[in-house]
C-alpha cells in the first residue's frame, strides 16, 4: 500500500523569504501523480502544483515549485517570496496512475505560519 | 467555476443519533469522495462513488455508510453516531475526463456529544 509522510507538523517563514515543504512517500509503482494541496484558516482546499512521476523536470507555478526525487521517493515544496496569504495548511498527495477513480492518498499537513 | 457544497458548516449531534451529511457537486462529475480530517492524521479516505449507486469503500469505512442517488448528490450517513466520529469531514468530486484535480468543498465539522 502507499503511504505519504510529511514530517514537519508545522512551519514559520518570514514574509518575502523563501520555504520549503518535505514530503517523502512509498510506492511500488512507477508511474504516479502527486499534488500538493493547500488549505487556508476555514476555507476550501485547493490545488497548489502537481508532478507527474513520469516527467523528469520539476513542475513550477509562479511562486511554487516542487523538488522531485523520484528515486528517493521525495517531493518537497518550495515557496518563494512568501506572502501573508500562504498562511495555510499544505498537505502532500499521491494518486496512482492507473484507474480514473482518482483517489488521492494524504500526508499528514503541514501548518505554514507566515511572519509579517 | 466547479462548486461543491457541503450541507453544513458546524454540526452537533448526540451519541446515537443517525446522521446525514450531504455533498451537492455542480459540475457533473462522476467520482465523489468522503474524507475525514483529524489533526496529525490529515485526510483518511471514508467511501468514494465513480458512479450513480456504485460505492467502494475507502480506508476508513467502518460505522459510515454513503448513498449515491443522483449523481450530482452524495451522502455520508453515521448509522449510530460515536464520539470517536468527531472530526472535519470534507467531500471532493472529480471528472474522469483528462488529469482533472479533485475540487472539494468547504467541510462539515461534526461533533458527537
Amino acid at each position: 500500500a502507499q503511504t505519504v509522510t510529511q514530517s514537519q507538523p508545522e512551519m514559520s517563514v518570514q514574509e518575502a523569504e523563501t520555504v520549503t515543504l518535505s514530503c517523502t512517500y512509498d510506492t511500488s509503482e512507477s508511474d504516479y501523480y502527486l499534488f500538493w494541496y493547500k488549505q487556508p484558516p476555514s476555507r476550501q482546499m485547493i490545488l497548489v502544483i502537481r508532478q507527474e512521476a513520469y516527467k523528469q523536470q520539476n513542475a513550477t507555478e509562479n511562486r511554487f515549485s516542487v523538488n522531485f526525487q523520484k528515486a528517493a521517493k521525495s517531493f518537497s515544496l518550495k515557496i518563494s517570496d512568501s506572502q501573508l496569504g500562504d498562511a495555510a495548511m499544505y498537505f502532500c498527495a499521491y494518486r496512482r496512475l492507473t484507474g480514473n477513480t482518482g483517489k488521492l492518498i494524504f500526508g499528514q499537513g503541514t501548518t505554514l505560519q507566515v511572519k509579517p | 467555476d466547479v462548486k461543491v457544497t457541503q450541507s453544513s458548516r458546524y454540526l452537533v449531534k448526540r451519541t446515537g443519533e443517525k446522521v446525514f451529511l450531504e455533498c451537492v457537486q455542480d459540475m457533473d462529475h462522476e467520482n465523489m469522495f468522503w474524507y475525514r480530517q483529524d489533526p496529525g492524521l490529515g485526510l483518511r479516505l471514508i467511501y468514494f462513488s465513480y458512479d450513480v449507486k456504485m460505492k467502494e469503500k475507502g480506508d476508513i469505512p467502518e460505522g459510515y455508510s454513503v448513498s449515491r442517488e443522483k449523481k450530482e448528490r452524495f451522502s455520508l450517513i453515521l448509522e449510530s453516531a460515536s464520539t470517536n466520529q468527531t472530526s472535519m469531514y470534507l467531500c471532493a468530486s472529480r471528472s474522469n475526463r483528462g488529469r482533472q484535480p479533485q475540487h472539494f468543498g468547504d467541510g462539515t465539522r461534526l461533533s458527537i456529544l
